[in-house]
């Protein structure tokens, strides 16, 4: 199977500056990884995701990287804004995806 | 605009009372599947459907059951809900059965007295 978790529960950023979100997963037969964004009261809601023969992917403002040696998979999100406080998950995917806890981002004006 | 929608919303019911919760998408997706969010597990699956008349449980699928008898539908029936059947509930579907670029609906509150 596959287990999958954020590194940390919380995370606090000033309005402006660059937040970085990591996650590990388990197993190495991983091949597509998503992260999510979960605003309160709503539904995940689809970032960015990457395949395994990637190791990076860069979307609008957000990047994901990839690094398959350490079984890591990180969310940076640039110049980050109000609008960006939420909960954040990965998802690691053999056969089925499999869904790590959540960070939550907080953004200090 | 493409969607998943469930109802309801919120739903406070008693232990036993059979329920069902409905889920519907608009993108003719095949791939659809019910999740429940805990606080610190994650989300986890209960049942997914890979196409009508195609269903097979998660993770999570005790005293769950599942419907797909049309394509867009993929109702949720707890025949005989349990305290620990309170939970937030998330019904998604995507194009194909790899679950990539994944919908969400925007969830279903239950709390089992």
């Amino acid at each position: 199977g596959e287990s999958v978790g954020l590194h940390l529960p919380t995370l606090s950023v000033q309005e402006g500056d660059n937040s970085i979100i990591n996650c590990a997963y388990s197993n190495s037969a991983s091949d597509y990884f998503i992260w999510y964004k979960q605003e309160s009261g709503k539904g995940p809601q689809f970032i960015i995701d990457i395949r395994s023969n990637m190791d990076k992917r860069q979307g609008q403002r957000v990047t994901v990287l990839l690094n398959k040696t350490v079984k890591h998979l990180s969310l940076q999100i640039a110049a980050t804004q109000p609008g960006d406080s939420a909960v954040y998950f990965c998802a690691a995917r053999v056969n089925m995806l499999t869904f790590g806890g959540g960070t939550r981002l907080m953004v200090k004006p | 605009e493409a969607q998943v929608t469930q109802n309801p919303r919120y739903l406070i019911t008693v232990t036993g009372k059979k329920l069902t919760v409905t889920c519907s998408q608009n993108m003719n997706h095949e791939y659809m599947s019910w999740y429940r969010q805990d606080p610190g597990l994650g989300l986890r699956q209960i049942y997914y459907s890979m196409n009508v008349e195609v269903t097979d449980k998660g993770d999570v699928p005790e005293g769950y059951k599942v419907s797909r008898k049309e394509k867009r539908n993929f109702p949720l029936i707890l025949e005989s809900p349990s305290p620990n059947q309170t939970s937030l509930y998330f019904c998604a579907s995507s194009l194909g059965r790899l679950q990539e670029t994944q919908y969400f609906g925007p969830g279903t509150r239950l709390l089992v007295l």
